[in-house]
């Protein structure tokens, strides 16, 4: 089962920052959170991941709680095709520490519809 | 830059009939994955490779799946005598050896008449 609990649909207005939470409150030390989005009939895609520190890139910025039970995915500037459902995941760190479990568990995400 | 990519993106078959999907890695990537995702649903992991390996499987893959990546480089995923559940989006990623970050290929979506 899927670690993290997200709203299931949520609304934001085109070129407003869209404020995606996602609650892990069983998070352990060495797991991370990612961020992935879906657009219709695609596959997956990429979008961020941070242990602790806030990270910031040019698609988004993800913030940590200090306890780590919660993050927020913000889509600064939110455009029509940010359209999409949104997966918050948690998942041992391979790289740090040599987690061998292969695979992400997704949930069913957020919706996000971005309303002009 | 070439993503991942999977061929074919669309697949109809009837019921019984045995389909195979290939997916074609990022360049260099060692680690090879393969996800199911139905209508809905966020995607389900079935397997994964580490080069030749085929290090872990879901309790989804039954034994009409099977899948093979013999050169390290590109995967094959074979579902025979298909039934109706089968009908699903059939998605690959990739990663690096020692990299958190799987990339996807844009899936296979299956229909099962």
């Amino acid at each position: 089962d899927a670690k993290t609990t997200q709203p299931t649909s949520m609304d934001c207005a085109e070129g407003r920052a869209a404020n995606l939470p996602c609650n892990h409150s069983t998070i352990s030390g060495n797991e991370y959170v990612y961020w992935y989005r879906q657009i219709h009939s695609q596959g997956p895609q990429y979008i961020i991941h941070g242990l602790k520190n806030n990270e910031t890139n040019e698609m988004a910025s993800l913030i940590i709680t200090e306890d780590r039970k919660s993050s927020t995915l913000i889509l600064p500037h939110a455009t029509l095709r940010d359209t999409a459902v949104y997966y918050c995941i948690v998942r041992v760190s391979v790289r740090n520490y040599g987690g061998s479990q292969g695979n992400l568990i997704f949930g069913k995400g957020t919706k996000l519809s971005v309303k002009p | 830059d070439t993503g991942v990519s999977q061929d074919p993106r669309h697949k109809i078959t009837k019921r019984g009939q045995n389909v195979t999907f290939r997916c074609d890695p990022i360049s260099e990537h060692n680690r090879l994955y393969w996800y199911r995702q139905t209508l809905g649903q966020g995607p389900e992991f079935l397997t994964y490779f580490q080069n030749e390996a085929q290090l872990e499987k879901s309790r989804l893959l039954s034994d009409r799946f099977s899948a093979e990546r013999p050169k390290g480089s590109f995967s094959t995923l074979e579902i025979q005598r298909t039934e109706q559940g089968d009908s699903a989006m059939y998605l690959c990623a990739s990663s690096l050896l020692r990299e958190e970050t799987q990339y996807f290929g844009p899936g296979t979506r299956l229909l099962v008449l």
